[in-house]
């Protein structure tokens, strides 16, 4: 059936350096769609990508769908203690349905 | 606006007890889903709702119903409860089934079963 892979399922960084997280399909992807979850807490939309090759910034987070539209990342430039948590990738299904990658876990050591 | 609203925070539950956990959203979303989050398996979706009357099964259904009466509530029904059922539940709501439509996430129910 539909699965998104993500990888790695950790990450530990020492604050400031990079992150970044990758979700790949065997299928292609009709969109994809990126949540974050901090520790205790519920996951919490950050962005959606349609458009092959897209490229989407927030701040210091960017989000890129690949030109085959079978894989996105995340990104994130010089990490804080703030960032961390728990990143999902998630393709919505045209029933509603969103399946989600097994997220990747960010630990930031001050 | 309290959004997603689910209730209890926390539950434990001995093997074979049953419970309902209480979902409710105030933004007049038509699509509402139950999710259970385990360590190392991301989310996985047990039903869901594109309107009231309406739901259907998602990836891990068993020993789980649902029902949706009205456009605000979707409760969740644990009939007879397993260990294998000690997981976090999450209830989830959009405006609609659209693939472009935001998940809004409720805070979640710690459901422990001895």
């Amino acid at each position: 059936g539909q699965q998104v892979m993500q990888i790695p399922q950790y990450q530990h960084v020492q604050e400031g350096e990079d992150f970044t997280t990758y979700c790949n399909s065997s299928t292609t992807l009709s969109n994809i769609q990126w949540y974050k979850q901090r520790p205790g807490g519920h996951p919490v939309f950050l962005i959606q990508l349609v458009k092959s090759g897209e490229v989407k910034k927030q701040k210091r987070l960017t989000f890129q769908f690949g030109e085959a539209k079978k894989n996105s990342s995340l990104h994130i430039t010089a990490t804080q203690t703030t960032d961390v948590g728990t990143y999902f990738c998630a393709e919505r299904s045209n029933t509603g349905k969103l399946i989600f990658g097994q997220g990747t876990t960010l630990q930031v050591k001050p | 606006n309290a959004g997603v609203t689910q209730t209890p925070k926390f539950q434990v539950l001995k093997t074979g007890q049953s419970m309902t956990l209480q979902c409710a959203q105030d933004m007049n979303h038509e699509y509402m889903s139950w999710y259970r989050q385990d360590p190392g398996m991301g989310l996985r979706l047990i039903h869901y709702s594109v309107g009231a009357g309406i739901t259907d099964q998602g990836e891990v259904p068993n020993g789980y119903n649902v029902s949706r009466s009205t456009t605000e509530d979707f409760p969740l029904r644990l009939l007879s409860a397993a260990p294998s059922q000690t997981s976090v539940y999450f209830c989830a709501s959009s405006y609609s089934g659209g693939r472009t439509d935001t998940q809004y996430f409720g805070p979640g129910t710690r459901l422990t079963v001895l």
